[in-house]
């Protein structure tokens, strides 16, 4: 069964930090990495996607990946009010219609003290 | 870019009627559309795969007599909820990708049995 872990948090960090969420996932095949922010009572919005070992950047946020390790994190700079939200981890990879299906996990949630 | 189109967004029913939930995807054909319930505070969980002009493919322990899904055209797919319960209370979501590079989501259903 695939596996998707987040540390649940809270994680509080004041304005303008940095904040840092990570995500370790079981199933080694996975090929698709992402990160999608919700909002309480709200759909998942797509931040960052990422499918190579290494950095992605996109704006204020980064996304790190490496396979060996199992393990992919979300950075986010310069931290704002805005992005207080629940942020979840979501792999999909394999073979056939599993390559689509995403497993989550079960979200870091973050608040951004002003 | 795509947009997957859910309503209603909300829905308030007794218990024992049965509720729709329609996704559309507005500017792409969905040949498939994935639904996720989310209980509070816990992540999205796959209920069912549903390939257009064919059967659902539902995740172990989710009935399939009582969580019908119907996806009869490349730009629809409908869940109805049968005989609902106060159990069955939560977040439904529905999403569908664009080729290979990321999945979009329905704004949501929040169901609420009473």
């Amino acid at each position: 069964q695939k596996e998707v872990e987040q540390n649940s948090g809270p994680l509080s960090v004041p304005e303008g930090a940095i904040a840092s969420l990570n995500c370790t996932y079981s199933d080694r095949v996975s090929q698709s990495f992402f990160w999608y922010r919700q909002y309480s009572g709200k759909s998942p919005e797509l931040i960052m996607s990422i499918y190579s070992n290494g950095d992605k950047e996109d704006g204020r946020f980064t996304a790190q990946l490496n396979k060996a390790s199992q393990y992919v994190s979300l950075l986010i700079r310069d931290s704002q009010p805005s992005d207080s939200a629940t942020y979840l981890c979501a792999v999909a990879g394999g073979s056939g219609a599993g390559s689509y299906q995403l497993t989550f996990g079960k979200g870091t949630k973050l608040s951004v003290i002003p | 870019g795509a947009v997957v189109s859910q309503h209603p967004s909300w829905v308030i029913c007794k218990s024992g009627t049965s509720v729709k939930i329609e996704c559309r995807s507005l500017d792409f054909q969905a040949t498939t559309m994935f639904w996720y319930r989310q209980f509070p505070k816990q992540s999205l969980m796959l209920m069912a795969t549903s390939n257009e002009g064919s059967k659902a493919t539902y995740e172990q322990g989710v009935e399939k007599d009582k969580f019908l899904i119907n996806h009869a055209s490349l730009t629809l797919s409908t869940l109805t909820v049968t005989s609902a319960h106060p159990e069955d209370s939560s977040f439904y979501i529905c999403s569908s990708w664009t080729g290979r590079t990321e999945a979009f989501f329905g704004q949501g259903t929040r169901l609420t049995v009473v």
